[in-house]
């Protein structure tokens, strides 16, 4: 099983839907979860930490269910920027430190 | 600040070549650490460093060293090329290094892309 899985995608998606990735991890002992955003070509940049409480961005919300070890994060009202690959990110305790488990991104197309 | 600033943008290797990626920052981070991302396969560490003479092996070392003499350049050293090694290559840094930290924003350089023929 690996450690970090999300929705394999592509999702394709008109403009003004809402869109919403899920994200599944296997090591309950991790402390920490966020969600990268990548442009095509480009290195990855951080789009939100995620709560156990929820957190909203603007029209970014992340949650995250430690019991289920479960991670989401819901796009309302998608433009045309939101066109990026999505990396759901857990970090873990390693040997020696922390070490972050990328998923392999799920690729968002907004539509005109 | 420019951030993390990695060389080259583009390599091409002929097998059994050796060469040095280099990476620096300039935001005085604790963390630096290296990874590949290939199609299909999500970023995968390569070897990372919680300070300036500690390194430490990640998922996928085998082929590669690292060094870190001063906290702010991190260099990738591919031994002798080959052609599995041929990815793009993403050097990163974080202000703190413990795992019990609260964030660690992950700052990402812009990336080296490496073809071993």
């Amino acid at each position: 099983r690996k450690e970090v899985e999300q929705d394999p995608g592509p999702f394709n998606v008109p403009e003004g839907a809402t869109v919403a990735f899920n994200c599944t991890y296997s090591n309950s002992a991790s402390q920490s979860f966020f969600w990268y955003r990548q442009d095509c070509r480009k290195e990855p940049k951080l789009l939100m930490s995620v709560y156990s409480s929820g957190n909203e961005d603007g029209r970014f919300t992340a949650q995250l269910n430690r019991a289920s070890q479960y991670i989401s994060l819901l796009i309302r009202d998608s433009k045309l920027s939101d066109s990026a690959t999505y990396l759901c990110v857990v970090n873990s305790p390693g040997a020696g430190s922390y070490q972050l488990t990328f998923g392999k991104g799920t690729k968002l197309s907004v539509i005109p | 600040n420019a951030g993390v600033t990695q060389t080259p943008k583009f390599q091409v290797l002929k097998t059994g070549q050796s060469m040095t990626l280099q990476c620096a920052q300039d935001m005085n981070h604790e963390y630096m650490s290296w990874y590949r991302q290939d199609p299909g396969m999500g970023l995968r560490l390569i070897h990372y460093s919680v300070g300036a003479g500690i390194t430490d092996q990640g998922e996928v070392p085998n082929g590669y060293n690292v060094s870190r003499s001063t906290t702010e350049d991190f260099p990738l050293r591919l031994l002798s090329a080959a052609p599995s090694q041929t990815s793009v290559y993403f050097c990163a840094s974080s202000l703190y290094s413990g795992w019990t930290s609260g964030d660690n924003e992950q700052f990402f350089g812009p990336g080296t892309r490496l073809t071993v023929l």
